[in-house]
Parts: structure tokens; C-alpha cells; sequence
């Protein structure tokens, strides 16, 4: 019963690299979700996807991009990372207004 | 100002206390609402719906007051497993999703 998996757990990147975080859920959930979380903060909302094929903007989108492959993976990208994103990324789907969630991926930037 | 907002806490009581954290919220449009749990270093998990009737599930009572737009979360007889973050998070409906968006959490620890 995996429900929402995101790889890498963790990863560091220097300053300028890029890279893709992969989420994926088994439950048949229209709606994938990836949000930050830094100390203090909360979890904020950088993209969202309402269903396949559609992608919106969050609270924090800049220097993120995002790919709704299909109905089961949801994809974040850094082009060129700073050391502004480090940060505990959490991708999610819902059902009925329920969030479920990956167990996070720790990315820090040097 | 946040959307939702929680005070952060911590929150340090001692094993059996009954504790109360509440959370606001200023979008009178926000049609979902829940309590999430959060350990250290951990996703998220759902811990309790929260309705204008209210919700108890055992030693946790939650409620809502939508005029006030004010949601509260009762733990009775604290346990030391309690200790978490507690997250208030209210749902808006866009674009075809509802979106959820969190407080801050709040920090509770409970000692012996």
C-alpha cells in the first residue's frame, strides 16, 4: 500500500545544478500538490495540478517548474538551484478534500 | 497576513494535561477543514476533520465556528506521544482542486 512516493529522500546540490523531483501516487487521485517547508514557515504551495494535464501556480513558484506526466506522477524541477531552496519538499494528492503525503524529500544547496 | 493563522508555540505541559490550540482563518469562502499531525522530520498525517458540529475522536475534540471563522483542537489526558506539531489547514476550492493551505503549525511537548 505505498499511497504518494518521492525520491530522492535526500539530495545536495551546488549552486547552478539542476535537478527533478519525482513524485508518485497509487491511489487514482486527481488533484498532486508539491509544497515546501522551511523552519518556521509552514508548508507552502509551490504548483499544484487540478487533474492530468493542468498545472497552476502556488504561493511560491519562482525558479520551480513543474510536469503532470499523467495521472499518477507529478514532477518538480530546478533548473538552477540556489541556496534560497533549500528546504523538506512534500508532494500530495487528494481525495474528498483529504491531503495524503509523500515522506519528503531534504535538499540542501551549497 | 497568513491565511491561516496558528500560534507557534511550544506548547510545554505535563503528562495528563488537557491543552487547547486554536487557529484562524480569513477566507469565509474556505469550504474544508482538518487537523494534521507532524513529527520531527516527518510527512504530515490527518489526525481529525473538523466540523461546525463538532468532531471527537477519544482524547481529541475538534471545532468549528465559521462566523468567527476559528477552529479549535482539544487533547484531553495528554500522553508523552502526543508531543508533535499540530497543523491547522483549511481547504479552498480552484481551478477544479481544493486547495489546502497550513498554518504554521503548533509545537506541543509533553513531559513526564
Amino acid at each position: 500500500n505505498a499511497g504518494v512516493t518521492q525520491t530522492p529522500k535526500f539530495q545536495v546540490l551546488k549552486t547552478g545544478q539542476s535537478m527533478t523531483l519525482q513524485c508518485a501516487q497509487d491511489m487514482n487521485h486527481n488533484s498532486m500538490y508539491w509544497y515546501r517547508q522551511d523552519p518556521g514557515m509552514g508548508l507552502r504551495l509551490i504548483y499544484y495540478s487540478a487533474s492530468e494535464g493542468t498545472t497552476d501556480k502556488g504561493e511560491v513558484p519562482n525558479g520551480y517548474n513543474v510536469s503532470r506526466l499523467n495521472k499518477r506522477e507529478f514532477s518538480l524541477r530546478l533548473e538552477s538551484a540556489a541556496p534560497s531552496q533549500t528546504s523538506v519538499y512534500f508532494c500530495a494528492s487528494t481525495y474528498n478534500t483529504e491531503a495524503f503525503f509523500g515522506q519528503g524529500t531534504r535538499l540542501t544547496v551549497v | 497576513r497568513k491565511e491561516v493563522e496558528q500560534d507557534p508555540g511550544p506548547f510545554n505541559v505535563p503528562e495528563g494535561a488537557t491543552v487547547a490550540f486554536n487557529c484562524t482563518y480569513s477566507n469565509s469562502a474556505s469550504q474544508s477543514f482538518f487537523w494534521y499531525r507532524q513529527d520531527c522530520r516527518k510527512e504530515p498525517k490527518l489526525l481529525m476533520s473538523v466540523y461546525s458540529s463538532g468532531n471527537e475522536d477519544g482524547r481529541f475534540t475538534a471545532q468549528l465556528n465559521r462566523a468567527s471563522q476559528y477552529i479549535s483542537l482539544l487533547i484531553r489526558d495528554s500522553k508523552l506521544s502526543d508531543s508533535a506539531t499540530y497543523l491547522c489547514v483549511v481547504t479552498l476550492a480552484s481551478g477544479g482542486s481544493y486547495i489546502p493551505t497550513f498554518g504554521r503549525g503548533t509545537s506541543l511537548i509533553v513531559h513526564p
